[in-house]
């Protein structure tokens, strides 16, 4: 079926370093890939987006590339901070009727002083 | 702003039992979900809205139910609940369907015992 999967489920960086977590999808009628953070106790919390027509986006510390050819996505934190600290999910957007937001397993971002 | 707000916050339900949790958003979003979330994965949906009166089954719809009687709110029931039920749930909403930023409540946590 279709699925968003996640190469690593735990992530441990030093703080100041950059950290990238990466993701593979299987659905190519995607339009949107979406990134979303989780802190403990609480619902994602969207971070940024991209769409399938893009290969890189760059917000604020964050940027994220989409390589549709391996299927593979990537979220990059500059310079991570303790309030980084989280589990992060990637999801894809398949449109075409409704519109669903299908989530991967999650990726947790430890960051050490 | 109360954006997403989820009723209850905890649940201890004794197997067999029924219950139901309201997701209700003030944001006028036509697109609203449910998802549960299990230790080690990711959220996956139950079922979802793209409008006041229509539901529609997302990944794993066996056991619950929704209604989506008015447009601030999104109804998830459990009609006999099973201790596979246990879990996190959360529940989100969006814009419109062409919109990736979903919006999500704080979640409900579900005991079945």
């Amino acid at each position: 079926g279709e699925s968003v999967g996640l190469h690593l489920p735990t992530l441990s960086v030093q703080e100041g370093d950059n950290s990238i977590i990466n993701c593979a999808y299987s659905n190519s009628a995607s339009d949107y890939f979406i990134w979303y953070k989780q802190e403990s106790g609480k619902g994602p919390q969207f971070i940024i987006d991209i769409r399938s027509n893009m290969d890189k986006r760059q917000g604020q510390r964050v940027t994220v590339l989409l390589n549709k050819t391996v299927k593979h996505l990537s979220l990059q934190i500059a310079a991570t901070q303790p309030g980084d600290s989280a589990v992060y999910f990637c999801a894809e957007n398949i449109s075409g009727g409704y519109n669903k937001l299908i989530f991967g397993a999650g990726t947790r971002l430890a960051v050490h002083p | 702003n109360a954006g997403v707000t989820q009723t209850p916050k905890f649940r201890v339900l004794k197997t067999g039992q029924s219950m139901t949790l309201l997701c209700a958003q003030d944001m006028n979003h036509e697109y609203m979900y449910w998802y549960r979330q299990d230790p080690g994965m990711g959220l996956r949906l139950i079922h979802y809205s793209v409008g006041e009166g229509t539901t529609a089954k997302g990944e794993v719809p066996d056991g619950y139910n929704v209604s989506r009687l008015k447009k601030q709110n999104f109804l998830l029931g459990l009609e006999s609940a099973a201790p596979s039920q246990t879990s996190v749930y959360f529940c989100a909403s969006s814009s419109t369907g062409a919109s990736t930023e979903a919006f999500f409540g704080q979640g409900t946590r579900l005991t079945v015992v």
